[in-house]
């Protein structure tokens, strides 16, 4: 069974870069049919989606991200990760990784929500 | 992007009850591609429906999810103990995904 955990620097300084990477274990990442996502949460509001990684190195990113936002996947590693650049105290939230599977129909990509998370890392954006 | 109101906001009932908990989108969803999470105090969101209307693997048979277009819902039968819970709506038919607010049974 495939499982995901979060890892990374808890603490990050304003300004500074939030680096966090997600294993996979129990499965390898290089099946193409999924693609890796982030989506996060502050404390006591909702979800919102950051981007996703798929092993081509193809990305979808969130466009109010964008600009600070890389995603890459590490093969030899089985991992993904995140790098969130110019940090602020509105990044403070916890990051989850979640798998996103998807299967190509008559040439149309057919996808399934996001089926696997990860138990989620706590980031906190302070001086 | 889409915008999902989910209401209402909090739902109050007890065990054995049913629960219909409603999402709206702004725009029409591409291939009705709306998916319902579980999340629990502490715990990472859990699928429970995706596709409008598919049960996750696993899912319990008392979750059902209807709906297209802009309006879904999502019903829960015969409430149980572990049912308590925040339940949250996600479109991942266009870019950015999207997620509702969250609907909290209690």
């Amino acid at each position: 069974q495939v499982q995901l955990q979060e890892s990374g620097s808890g603490l990050v300084k304003p300004s500074q870069t939030l680096s966090l990477s997600c294993s996979v274990s129990g499965g390898h990442i290089k099946i193409d049919t999924f693609y890796w996502s982030w989506v996060r949460q502050p404390a006591g509001k909702g979800l919102e989606w950051l981007g996703r990684v798929h092993i081509s190195g193809k990305t979808d990113y969130n466009p109010s991200l964008k600009s600070r936002l890389t995603m890459s996947v590490d093969t030899s590693k089985n991992q993904v990760s995140l790098n969130l650049r110019s940090a602020t105290a509105a990044d403070t939230a916890v990051y989850y990784c979640a798998r996103e599977p998807s299967t190509t129909i008559y040439g149309v990509v057919v996808m399934y929500g996001m089926d696997v998370w990860g138990q989620g890392t706590s980031v906190t954006v302070a001086s | 992007e889409i915008v999902l109101t989910q209401s209402p906001g909090t739902l109050s009932l007890s065990p054995g009850d049913s629960a219909t908990l409603s999402c709206r989108a702004s725009q029409s969803i591409t291939y009705n591609y709306l998916a319902w999470y579980q999340q629990k105090p502490g715990q990472a969101p859990r699928l429970l429906v995706y596709g409008a209307s598919t049960r996750a693997i696993g899912i319990s048979d008392r979750f059902g999810g209807s709906g297209s277009g802009t309006d879904f819902s999502l019903t829960i039968s015969r409430l149980e103990t572990e049912d308590f819970a925040v339940y949250h709506c996600q479109q991942y038919g266009t870019s950015p995904w999207t997620f509702g607010q969250g609907t909290r049974v209690e």
